[in-house]
């Protein structure tokens, strides 16, 4: 069976602090993806970031970096010197259909990030 | 960059009446997937369609149905209203299985109400 766990529901900072968001999956495929999208306060689901399982660079973009290991089946999400604006939930997700990306997103529960000014 | 679309945004209804949800992928968008999401829950995935045909269904009440059409739109028809139908239901669309950019993309999402 196929699951996330997002172990931290709530998380709080200051601004300019660094914040990593962990995520940890589960999966007897061999091809997987996964992704993070955000949701703030707005609603909408917002596409961050999307790894397949052979790929096990680490990526930054801008304040934003993943770090994937599949030795421990985790794909953490690191915000550097956070904002305000970062506010929202995060949620990671898991993606195993089809031999590609095809499959429906399982995701986690989801972790509340609240960054104070 | 065209988005997916949804409509309508917010709905309220009362119970036991029926609902249709809209979506209308990317451009060249040909699947289209259905989540429902309870308040403080994560999304959960309802059925998808490839092509204009079902391609995977999960948890879906038999009350809810949901079709994609020959423009790609779907629609999502759901009877019988209960109060815990009242989510956030999204949809979202990717390329298909012929491209390598195959993210889920998703549309802004339907708040429904049932009263």
């Amino acid at each position: 069976a196929q699951k996330v766990t997002q172990a931290q529901t709530e998380i709080s900072v200051v601004e300019k602090e660094d914040v990593t968001l962990d995520c940890v999956y589960e999966t007897r495929d061999t091809t997987y993806y996964l992704f993070w999208y955000k949701q703030p306060p707005s609603g909408e689901l917002v596409f961050l970031i999307r790894r397949n399982s052979f790929d096990e660079q680490n990526e930054i973009s801008g304040r934003y970096s993943w770090n994937f290991q599949k030795s421990t089946s985790s794909f953490n999400f690191t915000i550097t010197a956070s904002q305000v604006v970062d506010s929202a939930v995060y949620f990671c997700a898991l993606s195993c259909g089809y031999g590609g990306s095809q499959g429906n997103l399982i995701f986690g529960k989801g972790t509340k990030l609240s960054v104070k000014p | 960059a065209a988005g997916v679309i949804q409509s309508p945004r917010h709905l309220i209804k009362e119970k036991r009446e029926t609902a249709t949800l809209k979506c209308y992928p990317i451009p060249r968008h040909d699947t289209v997937y259905w989540y429902q999401q309870g308040p403080g829950q994560d999304p959960q995935f309802l059925i998808s369609f490839y092509e204009k045909m079902q391609s995977d269904k999960g948890s879906i009440p038999d009350r809810f149905s949901a079709q994609q059409f020959s423009d790609y739109h779907s629609e999502l028809n759901m009877s019988s209203l209960e109060l815990g139908d009242s989510a956030l239901y999204f949809c979202a669309s990717t390329p298909g299985r012929e491209s390598s950019e195959d993210t889920q993309y998703f549309g802004p999402g339907t708040r429904l109400t049932v009263l």
